[in-house]
């Protein structure tokens, strides 16, 4: 389909190791969100890329945290030396603005669970 | 402060009866926008309904209508007709003008009872 992938759909790690998430925008949409779920919460901002704009880095919550994003397109987000803290699920989201309107499209997310 | 409250962590509506989700938000920037968005147990999230901060008219769409009160910042989800379909969570979010980021409420757990 068109719409946003997400892979893996889940992931279990233990303490200490890194992990990567990765997220295959829609085709076409410049600006890509990463958020974070924890249990029973709202959807905490983690960082966005607009086209070949430096990032807005100012979600990510440690310097264990980054991102990045080749070609405009497909987006990886890197947690180093995972923590138990960690666990969420990661949704990624592209946008376009349509009419004035930014309009989100969310992956189906990542189930992260760290051990 | 909270960009945006949800004060209902859940609800129950009667099937075919309609419920209001509340979301009040909070901002000083004169341009702004508003969305719902309804997360199912599935988890994936979904856009309902938007209004900007300039729009004269509430918003609507389908069985879905934003109660968008400017001078109370309130911006609540009116959902007609229930429908079982319609049990999810429902999150509230706002975009600043000036900003890139999405503030999302804490949510509210709807379930509709047949």
């Amino acid at each position: 389909g068109a719409g946003v992938s997400q892979s893996p759909s889940n992931k279990v790690t233990e303490k200490g190791k890194d992990v990567e998430l990765r997220c295959d925008p829609i085709s076409g949409h410049t600006a890509l969100y990463w958020y974070r779920q924890s249990l029973g919460q709202g959807l905490e901002f983690l960082i966005y890329f607009q086209g070949n704009s430096a990032p807005d880095k100012s979600g990510l919550p440690s310097d264990r945290f980054s991102a990045e994003r080749t070609g405009g397109s497909v987006s990886t987000l890197t947690i180093q030396r995972t923590q138990q803290e960690d666990s969420a699920v990661y949704l990624c989201a592209s946008t376009k603005r349509l009419a004035g309107i930014y309009e989100q499209y969310f992956g189906p997310g990542t189930r992260l669970t760290v051990t | 402060a909270q960009k945006i409250t949800q004060t209902q962590p859940g609800m129950f509506v009667q099937e075919k009866e309609a419920v209001t989700l509340d979301c009040t938000y909070d901002t000083s920037d004169p341009s702004y926008g508003l969305f719902w968005y309804k997360q199912p147990s599935s988890g994936e999230m979904i856009f309902l309904i938007y209004q900007g901060s300039y729009d004269q008219q509430n918003a609507t769409e389908g069985r879905y209508s934003l109660n968008f009160q400017k001078a109370r910042k309130s911006a609540n989800l009116v959902i007609s007709a229930s429908q079982l379909g319609d049990s999810a969570m429902y999150f509230c979010a706002m975009r600043e003008g000036t900003g890139n980021q999405f503030y999302f409420g804490t949510g509210t757990s709807l379930t509709v009872i047949p």
